[in-house]
C-alpha cells in the first residue's frame, strides 16, 4: 500500500516569505507527527496530532511554526516569516493507535526546505 | 529528558565483515528503543524495536541488536556488512505510553552514524 507521501519534495524560498508543506498519512493511521532534521542531524520532535487533536506541540521552535490537521487526515506545516535557520528537512510520520505499545511510526521521504 | 548518544558519527567497514554501531541512552525510567535507516534523500525506515521481554531483538535485512539495562545501552550488531548497508543509522528511543497520548509517544532521536561499506 502506498505510504507517507509528503509535498513537496524541495522547497526553495527567501527569507521573510511563508511556506506550508504538506503530510498525507498512511490511510487508517490516526497518530501523526512532524519532525525536523537540520543538516548532519538527527530528526528532533516538533508536534503531534492524533485524528485532529493536536495533543502535544512542546517542539514547535517559535511562533512562527504552525501546524494543522483540520479532517484528521492531511496535516500542514506552516511556517511563517521564514529565516535561514529554519532550513533542514522536515519529516512526517503516522502510525495506528499505540493502545498499550507504542506503535512503529512510519516516515515520509521528507520536504527539504532551503531559506535563501 | 531523555537524550540517545551515538559515539560514532562515521564507521567504516569493509564488506562481508561483522559491525557494530554503538547506542546509549539516558533515562531514569522504562524505555521503548528503537533503530531506524536512512537511505540518501529518503525518510527513516524502522529496523527493529526493543519494546519488552527477550533482550535481544532481530530486524530487517540480518540486524540484531541488544538491549543491555545496567548499561543503558542498545548496540546494533550485523555478522557481514554488504554494499547496499550504506547508509545513516539513528537510534531512538521514546517513552512508554501514556494514556493521554492515546498510546503513541515522540521519539527523541542520536545524531546518528554513517555507516559506509569498503568493497
Amino acid at each position: 500500500g502506498a505510504g507517507v507521501s509528503q509535498s513537496p519534495r524541495y522547497k526553495v524560498a527567501k527569507r521573510g516569505q511563508d511556506v506550508a508543506l504538506r503530510c498525507d498519512p498512511i490511510s487508517g493511521h490516526v497518530s501523526l507527527f512532524w519532525y525536523q532534521q537540520a543538516l548532519g542531524q538527527g530528526p528532533e520532535f516538533l508536534t503531534y496530532f492524533q485524528n485532529e487533536a493536536q495533543l502535544d506541540k512542546s517542539g514547535l521552535p517559535s511562533d512562527r511554526f504552525f501546524a494543522e490537521r483540520p479532517e484528521g487526515s492531511v496535516s500542514t506545516l506552516k511556517i511563517q516569516r521564514t529565516q535561514q535557520e529554519d532550513s533542514a528537512v522536515y519529516l512526517c510520520a503516522s502510525s495506528l493507535p499505540g493502545g498499550y505499545i507504542n506503535q512503529p511510526q512510519h516516515f515520509g521521504d521528507g520536504t527539504r526546505l532551503s531559506i535563501l | 529528558a531523555q537524550s540517545v548518544t551515538q559515539l560514532d558519527s562515521q564507521v567504516p567497514v569493509f564488506e562481508e565483515a561483522p559491525v557494530e554501531l554503538r547506542c546509549n541512552y539516558s533515562s531514569s525510567v522504562s524505555v521503548y528503543l528503537f533503530w531506524y535507516v536512512q537511505y540518501p534523500n529518503q525518510g527513516l525506515q524502522l529496523l527493529l524495536k526493543y519494546l519488552s521481554g527477550s533482550t535481544l531483538v532481530k530486524g530487517i535485512n540480518g540486524f540484531e541488536a541488544e538491549f543491555n539495562k545496567s548499561q543503558t545501552s542498545f548496540h546494533l550488531r550485523k555478522p557481514s556488512v554488504h554494499i547496499s548497508d550504506t547508509a545513516e543509522y539513528f537510534c531512538a528511543v521514546s517513552d512508554p505510553v501514556k494514556k493521554s497520548n492515546f498510546g503513541n509517544e515522540k521519539l527523541t532521536f542520536g545524531t546518528g552514524t554513517r555507516l559506509t561499506i569498503i568493497p
